[in-house]
């Protein structure tokens, strides 16, 4: 069975300082990891993906993510967050064996960047 | 550059009521999704549907039917509307391919009193 589990509900970082949020997985097989954005009142918005190949995928906005099989992780990095940052953070996983369907999302982090 | 668009934004129903929601994508998807998001339960999967003239059931399709009316147009009703289906329902569109990301539609926030 495919499952995502982030660990925080709430993050806190000041603005300039390096954020992490993060996400661990479970699947069968071999995954495809995803993370996207929601800001308020709007649908949730792609950043990145992790397919296959380089363990380091780079996104929009200035965001990355380190995929760690043996950790079974995708962590969501920025070096340097902005107040427009703050958002509500979620990771999906879609194992590759599985239909498209199977697209399981995490409860989702709220990153607040402070001024 | 519309990508999805719900409609309506808001909806307020009774007990017993029906309604549809209405999705439409102009991004020539063939897949299309219906989510439900609920606080502190992520989203969960309604209803899929992989081409024009096929669906299936997700995670939480009880009181729910769909209809892909053609490639466009993805519509989720709810026959006779309870309580628990008090959310946000969002409809998305992807490529074929499990890789593919899925695009969002901004939502609809139903409450059923």
């Amino acid at each position: 069975a495919q499952s995502v589990a982030q660990p925080e509900d709430q993050v806190n970082v000041a603005e300039g300082n390096p954020l992490t949020v993060k996400c661990t997985y479970s699947v069968s097989g071999n995954p495809y990891l995803f993370w996207y954005v929601q800001y308020p009142n709007r649908g949730l918005q792609f950043l990145l993906k992790y397919i296959t190949g380089d363990n380091l995928v780079k996104g929009s906005y200035g965001f990355e993510a380190e995929f760690n099989k043996s950790q079974t992780s995708f962590h969501l990095k920025k070096p340097s967050a902005l107040v427009s940052d703050s958002a509500l953070y979620f990771c999906a996983v879609r194992d590759r064996l599985a239909g498209a369907n199977n697209l399981f999302f995490g409860t989702g982090t709220r990153l607040t960047v402070i001024p | 550059n519309a990508g999805v668009t719900q409609t309506p934004k808001f909806q307020v129903l009774k007990t017993g009521q029906s309604m549809t929601l209405q999705c439409a994508q102009d991004m020539n998807h063939n897949s299309m999704y219906w989510y439900r998001q609920d606080p502190g339960m992520g989203l969960r999967l309604i209803y899929y549907s992989a081409s024009e003239g096929t669906t299936d059931k997700g995670e939480v399709p009880n009181g729910y039917n769909v209809s892909r009316l053609n490639k466009r147009e993805f519509s989720l009703r709810l026959e006779s509307a309870a309580p628990s289906q008090t959310s946000v329902y969002f409809c998305a569109s992807s490529d074929t391919g499990v890789y593919s990301p899925l695009h969002f539609g901004n939502g609809t926030r139903l409450t059923v009193t």
